[in-house]
C-alpha cells in the first residue's frame, strides 16, 4: 500500500523559512515523478512543484518560483520542499503527491494528508 | 499558463438523482499523439483529493461505475448518474498538458 507521510508544518514568520519532507513507502520510490500542491484555508489546489523521478528534472508554480526549492532523496524515499521568503499567502496545507505512471502526462494517484505551514507575524 | 474553469461552482443534488459538471480549459488538451491530459478529483471534507477520471474518461481503481467522464479538445464533463450521499465533497478537474492546473472546484452537496 502506498503511503506518503509529510511533516516539516508549523508557524513561521513572513521571510523565513521551513523545509517540508515527504516520507514515502509502498512502492518503488526512485521510479515515479513526485509533486507537491498546496490549499490555502477554505480555497482550491494549486499545484506548486514537481520533480522528476531521477531528480535531473524540477518545475515550480510562478506563486513559487525562486523562493521554493523541490529536491528527493532516492536512497532514503524522501522528497523535500525548502521553502524561502515565505508569504504570508503561503500559508495552505502542502500535499505530497505520486505520479500514476512513469509518465510525465500524468497526474498524482496517491496524496499524503498534508502538513500545515501558516505564515504569520 | 492552462485555465481551467468549472462550473458549476456548487450543486444540490436529491439522492439518486444524476448530477453533471462541467470543466473547461482556455488551450486545447490533446496533445500532439492524440492523448488528451484531463483528469477528475473528488474531495471529501477532511480528506485528500482522490482521483475518479483519469485521461478523460477512465475511471482509476475501485471506482463506481455511476462516475463518468468525457470530452475532447477544450471541454470536459464529469457525470455521476445517481448520486448516494458518499459523493458530498469538493470535485475539481486538473490538466497535465503543460505543467498542472486545478479548476476553481465545484462543492455538491446532498438536498
Amino acid at each position: 500500500e502506498v503511503q506518503l507521510l509529510e511533516s516539516g508544518g508549523g508557524l513561521v514568520q513572513p521571510g523565513g523559512s521551513l523545509r517540508l519532507s515527504c516520507a514515502a513507502s509502498g512502492f518503488t520510490f526512485s521510479t515515479y515523478a513526485m509533486t507537491w500542491v498546496r490549499q490555502a484555508p477554505g480555497t482550491g489546489l494549486e499545484w506548486v512543484s514537481s520533480i522528476s523521478d531521477s531528480g535531473d528534472h524540477t518545475y515550480y508554480g510562478d506563486s513559487v518560483k525562486g523562493r521554493f526549492t523541490i529536491s528527493r532523496d532516492n536512497s532514503k524515499n524522501t522528497l523535500f520542499l525548502q521553502m524561502n521568503f515565505l508569504r504570508a499567502e503561503d500559508t495552505a496545507l502542502y500535499y505530497c503527491a505520486k505520479a500514476y505512471t512513469s509518465d510525465w502526462y500524468t497526474c498524482f494517484d496517491s496524496w499524503g494528508q498534508g502538513t500545515l505551514v501558516t505564515v504569520s507575524s | 499558463d492552462i485555465v481551467m474553469t468549472q462550473t458549476p461552482l456548487s450543486l444540490s443534488v436529491t439522492p439518486g438523482q444524476p448530477a453533471s459538471i462541467s470543466c473547461k480549459s482556455s488551450q486545447s488538451l490533446q496533445k500532439s499523439d492524440g492523448r488528451t491530459f484531463l483528469y477528475w478529483y473528488l474531495q471529501k471534507p477532511g480528506q485528500p483529493p482522490q482521483l475518479l477520471i483519469h485521461d478523460v474518461s477512465y475511471r482509476f481503481s475501485r471506482v463506481p461505475d455511476r462516475f463518468s467522464g468525457s470530452g475532447s479538445g477544450t471541454d470536459f464533463t464529469l457525470i455521476i448518474s445517481r448520486v448516494e450521499a458518499e459523493d458530498v465533497g469538493t470535485y475539481y478537474c486538473m490538466q497535465s498538458l503543460h505543467l498542472y492546473s486545478f479548476g476553481q472546484g465545484t462543492k455538491l452537496e446532498i438536498k
